[in-house]
């Protein structure tokens, strides 16, 4: 079946640096993309998100990126914190109101100081 | 308020108890979402209800049976639960039915069964 899943398990970073947490989706009918992060003890929380019309979306410190030609999802963190120690999800949607987000198997963000 | 409320934080139960998990908001939502999700494992969509009506069941097991009373409210009803069902339960809202709409997800109720 179709799947959502990240190449990383783990991301160590230390404090100040960049992170990027990488995506790999395999459904072409794709067309709406989410990034969460999920903290001990609590339930996800949005970061960004993207629609397939786009190849780059920017936040507040985050950045959201998409290839459609490798299925690649990324999400870029600038000068990551210790506040941003977590497991980050990508979410895939497809198009139709009856359609559902599949979420990836998260990649566990570890700031170090 | 702009957010997703759910009782109880934790709940423990025997497999012939029967519990409900309940869960609020305030936003003005009209679709509502059970997920489940398992330790170290992605969540895992269950219900959806669009318009106080259930839009999507994800070939949940019928001791699991969910409830819409009211757009602010949406409850799950557990009866005859196995150790396996042990998991975190979050419950999510999204303006509407539909993907490219933000889902915002409560805090979840960590059950655990005995």
């Amino acid at each position: 079946g179709e799947s959502v899943g990240l190449h990383l398990p783990t991301l160590s970073v230390q404090e100040g640096d960049n992170s990027i947490i990488n995506c790999a989706y395999s459904n072409s009918a794709s067309d709406y993309f989410i990034w969460y992060k999920q903290e001990s003890g609590k339930g996800p929380q949005f970061i960004i998100d993207i629609r397939s019309n786009m190849d780059k979306r920017q936040g507040q410190r985050v950045t959201v990126l998409l290839n459609k030609t490798v299925k690649h999802l990324s999400l870029q963190i600038a000068a990551t914190q210790p506040g941003d120690s977590a497991v980050y999800f990508c979410a895939e949607g497809g198009t139709g109101t009856a359609s559902k987000l599949t979420f990836g198997t998260g990649t566990r963000l570890q700031v170090t100081l | 308020d702009t957010e997703v409320t759910q009782t109880p934080k934790h709940l423990v139960m025997g497999m012939t108890n029967k519990k409900s998990l309940k869960c609020e908001q305030h936003m003005g939502h009209r679709a509502m979402y059970w997920y489940k999700q398992k330790a170290k494992k992605p969540p895992e969509l269950m219900f959806v209800y669009s318009y106080e009506k259930l839009s999507i069941n994800e070939s949940v097991p019928s001791r699991f049976s969910p409830e819409c009373p009211n757009s602010s409210l949406l409850n799950l009803h557990l009866h005859a639960l196995q150790p396996e069902d042990s998991a975190l339960y979050l419950c999510a809202s999204s303006p509407r039915q539909g993907t490219d709409n933000e889902q915002f997800f409560g805090p979840g109720t960590r059950l655990t069964v005995l």
